[in-house]
This record gives structure tokens, C-alpha cells and sequence, in this order.
């Protein structure tokens, strides 16, 4: 099972920051969090992850809380082609990657 | 750019048939994975090789699945007397692991696999 769960569907308008949350209470301290989308029909984008600091890249932004127990996922001006699914997974090492069903954004007109 | 690849990216058989897949993952990435996706869901994990190595094989590979990485480079997946239940989305991933660097998993664009 997926040690994260996240909220199966978001709506976000054209031009807006999408907040995308997820929970990983059970997080260990080795363990990373990683965001990954999926755009239909082909095979999984890596976006960004990190430890316990925020991290930020070309793509979005990630907020870690200081518990570790959640993050939100933040790309701050969401364009037509971010809608996907987007899916969070907490990994030591990047090995074996168990995904949830991940959170269906629509960035609507 | 040469990001992983996947070859067919359909294939449709008939029940009983047997299929290959394969993986081209990116050059010097010294990990690859395999993942089976129905509709609906994320990616499951199947199995994956350090370098010509098979280290963790998924329960949900049956003994009808048989992966190789014989040269540590590309990798094949075959399923044998194929079902209807195979029917899916393939993905392969590859990742270049240092120590025990944090490390991210490139996927590729997948193959759809349909049994009749």
C-alpha cells in the first residue's frame, strides 16, 4: 500500500498557483518525498522532491511541514498542459516507488 | 536527447500468446524498473536490476513474467501464455544510483498491451 494519500481530484484556474497536498504521517527519516505527474497516455514526470527543506526548480515548488507528517506541492502559475495526475511517493533512495492513485488536477480556462 | 525507450508501444495479441517488451533506458543509468499500470491506478512495481543484477522481484510478478538485463544495459520483459488480465500499460524506469544519494526514476513513454 501507498504510504501517502492525497485528495483524488483539485480544480485550479488558468494563470493560479495549484496547491497540491499530501499526507505521509508515517514518513521514516531516511525516507524522501518525491511528486511525480502523469499526462494521459504517457509514462510518469519527475518534478521535484526532497529531505525536510523546501525545494524549488523550474517546475514548482515543495513545502515540507517540519514534522515531515505532510507537504504541499506548488506550481505557482498553472497553464492548461499541468492538468495530470499528479502523484506523491515517499522513498528511501528512490528505490521502488509505490504509487497511490495520485491527485487528477484540472486547470480549467 | 536520449531519455528512456520503449519498444512497441502497442501491442495487441491473442490469449495464450506470448509477448517481449523492450527497455532502452538512459545510457549509464545503472538502474532500471519495471512497472505495470492498469486504468485508473499508478504505476505498480514489478521488478528492477543493478546493472545485469535482478534484486527485488514484486509478488505480482507471476511466473509467467520474466524480465532480463543481460548486458546491464536494455532490458526485456516477457509474459508468457498471456491473459486478459495482462492487458495494461508497461513502463520502464531507469535512475543512476551514487551511494545513497537521494535518486530519481526516469520513466519512459510505456507499452500498452491489449490481449484479445
Amino acid at each position: 500500500d501507498a504510504k501517502t494519500t492525497q485528495p483524488p481530484s483539485m480544480d485550479c484556474a488558468e494563470g493560479r498557483a495549484a496547491n497540491l497536498p499530501c499526507n505521509h504521517s508515517t514518513i521514516s527519516g531516511n525516507e524522501y518525498v518525491y511528486w511525480y505527474r502523469q499526462i494521459h497516455s504517457q509514462g510518469p514526470q519527475y518534478i521535484i522532491h526532497g529531505l525536510k527543506n523546501n525545494e524549488t526548480n523550474e517546475m514548482a515548488s515543495l513545502i515540507i511541514t517540519e514534522d515531515r507528517k505532510s507537504s504541499t506541492l506548488i506550481l505557482p502559475h498553472a497553464t492548461l498542459r499541468d492538468t495530470a495526475v499528479y502523484y506523491c511517493i515517499v522513498s528511501d533512495h528512490g528505490q521502488n516507488f509505490v504509487f497511490g492513485p495520485g491527485t487528477r488536477l484540472s486547470v480549467l480556462p | 536527447d536520449t531519455g528512456v525507450s520503449q519498444d512497441p508501444r502497442h501491442k495487441i495479441t491473442k490469449r495464450g500468446q506470448n509477448v517481449t517488451f523492450r527497455c532502452d533506458p538512459i545510457s549509464e543509468h545503472n538502474r532500471l524498473y519495471w512497472y505495470r499500470q492498469t486504468l485508473g491506478q499508478g504505476p505498480e512495481f514489478l521488478t528492477y536490476f543493478q546493472n545485469e543484477a535482478q534484486l527485488e522481484k514484486s509478488r505480482l510478478l507471476s511466473d509467467r513474467f520474466s524480465a532480463e538485463r543481460p548486458k546491464g544495459s536494455f532490458s526485456t520483459l516477457e509474459i508468457q501464455r498471456t491473459e486478459q488480465g495482462d492487458s495494461a500499460m508497461y513502463l520502464c524506469a531507469s535512475s543512476l544510483s551514487i551511494s545513497s544519494n537521494p535518486i530519481e526514476q526516469f520513466f519512459g513513454p510505456g507499452t500498452r498491451l491489449t490481449v484479445l
